[in-house]
């Protein structure tokens, strides 16, 4: 089942506004993943976390591997019209003797021109 | 950029039908990925295979199959579609390197069984 709380569920802003999500878990994670899904597209990779407390930027995109190693957050600043889309967390977890990637239900933005 | 293609990218089909999504990447991953994605957005492991000739299922059920007897290579079947089948299917892969390695996503096939 489902690993990661992700939330909100959607967002609806104006250009030029700031964006914040959260990943939250019941579980540890020592990676945690930020992929953006444009419509039509796979997802692909924003940034990579891989170590707690850990803090990184990638353009107007920030991401921190939360300290308890239960929880991440992304940040976008100064949204444009193309950080419209889906964005999902996610993190390797253990299960068996194998490790799977789980994702989070996804937050759907969109941005008001 | 990642090499990972999926064909087709859209394929309309009738019930009882039997089709094979393909999916290919170039990278020499050991790790590929089969998942679903419903119109919520959420995406659903159904298989995954860690090499030549491994190949098991993931967390939600589906009545597709997968093989992998080349690296490169890891194409989906269904034997007889039904509209239960419509959906989103994405491919993924990953090499096994060092931490955990990212997924590579293709651009996905939309399929629709009328």
């Amino acid at each position: 089942g489902q690993q990661l709380n992700q939330s909100p569920q959607s967002m609806f802003i104006q250009e030029g506004e700031d964006v914040s999500m959260n990943c939250t878990s019941s579980s540890i994670f020592n990676t945690w993943l930020w992929y953006k899904q444009d419509p039509g597209e796979g997802p692909v990779l924003l940034i990579a976390l891989y170590k707690a407390g850990e803090l990184t930027s990638n353009g107007r995109l920030t991401a921190q591997f939360g300290i308890t190693r239960k929880d991440s957050f992304l940040n976008i600043s100064a949204s444009i019209p193309s950080d419209v889309g889906i964005y999902f967390c996610a993190g390797p977890l253990t299960q068996g003797g194998s490790e799977k990637l789980v994702f989070g239900k996804g937050m759907k933005l969109t941005v008001n021109p | 950029e990642a090499d990972i293609y999926q064909t087709p990218r859209y394929l309309v089909i009738g019930t009882g039908k039997k089709i094979t999504l393909e999916c290919s990447q170039t990278m020499g991953h050991d790790k590929m990925y089969w998942y679903q994605q419903d119109p919520g957005m959420e995406l659903h492991l159904i298989h995954y295979s860690y090499g030549v000739n491994s190949t098991e299922k993931g967390d939600l059920s589906s009545e597709s199959t997968v093989s992998r007897i080349r690296t490169e290579h890891f194409p989906l079947t269904l034997e007889s579609a039904r509209p239960s089948h419509t959906s989103q299917y994405l491919c993924a892969s990953r090499g096994a390197i060092r931490r955990h390695s990212p997924l590579h996503f293709g651009n996905g096939t939309r399929l629709t069984v009328t």
